[in-house]
């Protein structure tokens, strides 16, 4: 248990769905991050929120759209998704953004979208 | 484009041995290096970080640097069958920037 914990660890959904993944922090961290993980890429980061507010967004599409309501939870919702969407979804936390602090990362989210 | 490079592998080894895995960085700037253990299903998870040049160990894991060379390695004494996984290398910069990830190098220790 690394202190970080997403929510459904798998999701199968078809393109004209909508769903949220969520992600909660328990270790007193500033920054959350949503990465993507697909099968023999490197992991890809997607935002960043560093005290609520976001930091960096990586030219992702508008149909990924995170949210970050306190320094504890993070959403990221999800809509009009494509197949090639379906991967890994990573949150992590981390002490300070812009510090290069390390990463603890939650169990993930198995994403299917048909 | 700032990358971190590692060999897919995958790695074998026989248990026992030392496991050795490199990382090399393109950005010149980066300060601060992590491994990261991911078992197959599984989130990765944080194993060593090494932040100057020279060696630092924990346990049987080892990190290494040499920022003139910009590598980065992890050697595993003693390997076990338990410590086979994906090994990720990251990099950051520690200047606003975030962590970059190598594509992950895959260990198979043999009994």
């Amino acid at each position: 248990e690394t202190g970080v914990t997403q929510t459904p660890r798998h999701l199968v959904m078809g393109m004209t769905n909508k769903k949220s993944l969520k992600c909660e922090q328990h270790l007193g961290h500033n920054a959350m991050y949503w990465y993507k993980q697909s099968a023999k890429k490197p992991l890809e980061l997607m935002f960043v929120y560093s005290l609520e507010e976001r930091v960096e967004n990586n030219s992702v599409p508008s149909r990924f759209s995170p949210e970050c309501p306190n320094s504890s939870h993070l959403f990221l919702h999800l809509h009009t998704l494509q197949p090639e969407d379906s991967a890994l979804y990573l949150c992590a936390s981390g002490g300070r953004a812009s510090y290069g602090e390390k990463l603890f990362f939650g169990s993930g989210t198995q994403l299917s979208v048909l | 484009q700032k990358e971190v490079e590692q060999n897919s592998g995958p790695l074998s080894v026989p248990e026992g041995a030392i496991a050795s895995l490199n990382c090399t960085y393109s950005d010149r700037v980066s300060q601060s290096f992590f491994w990261y253990r991911q078992y197959s299903g599984k989130s990765p998870e944080l194993i060593m970080s090494i932040y100057s040049n020279g060696d630092k160990e924990d346990g049987r894991f080892t990190a290494q640097l040499n920022k003139a060379s910009q590598y980065v390695s992890l050697l595993i004494r003693d390997s076990q069958p338990s410590d086979s996984a994906t090994y990720l290398c990251a990099a950051n910069n520690n200047a606003g920037n975030m962590l970059t990830f190598g594509g992950g190098t895959r260990l198979m220790v043999k009994p």
